[in-house]
């Protein structure tokens, strides 16, 4: 069974801290993703990477950054968390055509 | 510019009755589609997929109709069950290995 974990459901964060999500999934795909949902906004995509150490900027990716140092764990780096990064945070990895998700980390920075 | 546009944010259905949800795409390059289902507080899961060589896929309940002329696919459950309200997203792609787009999605609430 597809499995895809997130490093916590929920976090609270001051202005300013620096924050790591990580993403694990045990499905040996190369194609791992990072999106925020806000309501209205539907899933927008910060991140993705193809392959180890790959990376790719997505349609949002001002104030992240990310790491693919191993297949299986992607992780987000937001650098000096601010108000507007307040959000639920979705990892994904990816088969053929589709994508599985994680169960989400809702990230309230204060 | 968004490509995949799911224009009705709402839906309210009556238990039994049929749900239609509407997704709309602007890239003719799009060749397969995808509808996924999020609850709250959890990610969102795989639900139907259509490639653009065929204009209906059916799973159970559930099926998916494209229209490319008119750049158009729907979702359809029949019959709609309180457990199906969550917020559905329409998603197209390109080529296989390509990123998703989604759509904003559209809250569907099935009333009891």
């Amino acid at each position: 069974d597809v499995k895809v974990t997130q490093s916590s459901r929920y976090l609270v964060k001051r202005t300013g801290e620096k924050v790591f999500l990580e993403c694990v999934q045990d499905m040996d795909h190369e194609n791992m993703f990072w999106y925020r949902q806000d309501p209205g906004l539907g899933l927008r995509l910060i991140y993705f990477s193809y392959d180890v150490k790959m990376k790719e900027k997505g349609d949002i990716p001002e104030g992240y950054s990310v790491s693919r140092e191993k297949k299986e764990r992607f992780s987000l780096i937001l650098e000096s968390a601010s108000t507007n990064q307040t959000s639920m945070y979705l990892c994904a990895s990816q088969e053929g055509r589709s994508q599985y998700f994680g169960p989400g980390t809702r990230l309230l920075v204060l | 510019d968004q490509q995949v546009k799911q224009n009705s944010p709402s839906l309210s259905v009556q238990e039994g009755r049929i749900s239609i949800l509407n997704c709309d795409y602007t890239n003719s390059m799009f060749d397969y589609f995808l509808w996924y289902k999020k609850y709250p507080a959890e990610g969102p899961t795989f639900l139907i997929s259509i490639s653009s060589i065929k204009d209906k896929n059916e799973d159970g309940r559930f099926t998916v109709f494209l229209n490319k002329s008119a750049k158009h696919l729907s979702l359809h459950i029949v019959p709609s069950q309180p457990g199906d309200s969550a917020v559905y997203f329409c998603a197209a792609t390109r080529w296989e290995g390509n990123k998703l787009v989604f759509g904003a999605g559209t809250i569907l609430r099935v009333k009891s």
